[in-house]
């Protein structure tokens, strides 16, 4: 069964740089994920999909500060040049079994 | 610009029915697979349901399978969810979400309607 896996929680500095992870479930190494931001109050936003060889899509309008990448059965979502609109809780989403979507658990993030 | 609105959210008792609706615009929904997602108070995503673009396909959670129905209505630009029995883990922010086509991953979102199942 494939699960995503992300950290609860991360923080970091106004200015600096901050890289989140999204775990697949083994055997799941080669499957493309989508990255969201949810801002507090709001709806999710789509970011981009971002595929098992790094390369990314983005949505539109998101900012250059927001980058993918991959490795293995990891993927990233790298914010640069943090700003206080970016404390947000984001969530990685891909296919499952039989058609089904599969989110990870969010990951709440706060900027110092 | 793409927009999806939902409405149709409120409060309901348990064992209650709810139908909601989404409208889309600034994008030719007929061609367009469709999810629902909600999201608890204070918790996680969790996809509900989802609909292919011209409606043969429809996939659900095992949490509403049974109780929930998607359906679209290419015509008017519309996406449903008809909820029955109804239980207080329902309780949710509902969010209607597009599929892309090149993605093939949800790329915009509605803004949501709220259903609390309460007695």
């Amino acid at each position: 069964q494939l699960v995503l896996t992300q950290s609860p929680s991360a923080s970091a500095s106004l200015g600096a740089s901050v890289k989140l992870t999204c775990t697949l479930s083994s055997g799941h190494s080669s499957y493309a994920i989508a990255w969201h931001q949810q801002q507090p109050e709001k709806g999710p936003r789509y970011l981009m999909k971002l595929n098992s060889d790094g390369s990314h899509t983005k949505g539109d309008g998101i900012p250059d500060r927001f980058s993918g990448s991959s490795s293995g059965a990891e993927r990233y979502l790298t914010i640069s040049s943090l700003q206080s609109e970016d404390e947000a809780d984001y969530y990685c989403q891909t296919w499952g079994t039989g058609s089904h979507v599969v989110f990870g658990g969010g990951t709440r993030l706060t900027v110092l | 610009e793409v927009q999806l609105v939902e409405s149709g959210g409120g409060l309901v008792k348990p064992g209650g029915s709810l139908r909601l609706s989404c409208a889309a615009s600034g994008f030719t929904f007929s061609r367009y697979s469709m999810n629902w997602v909600r999201q608890a108070p204070g918790k996680g995503l969790e996809w509900v349901s989802s609909i292919s673009a011209s409606s043969p396909f429809v996939y659900y959670a095992d949490s509403v399978k049974g109780r929930f129905t998607i359906s679209r209505d290419n015509a008017k630009n519309s996406l449903y969810l008809q909820m029955n029995s109804l239980r207080a883990e329902d309780t949710a922010m509902y969010y209607c979400a597009r599929i892309g086509t090149t993605t093939l991953l949800t790329d915009y979102w509605g803004q949501g309607t709220l259903v609390t199942v309460s007695s």
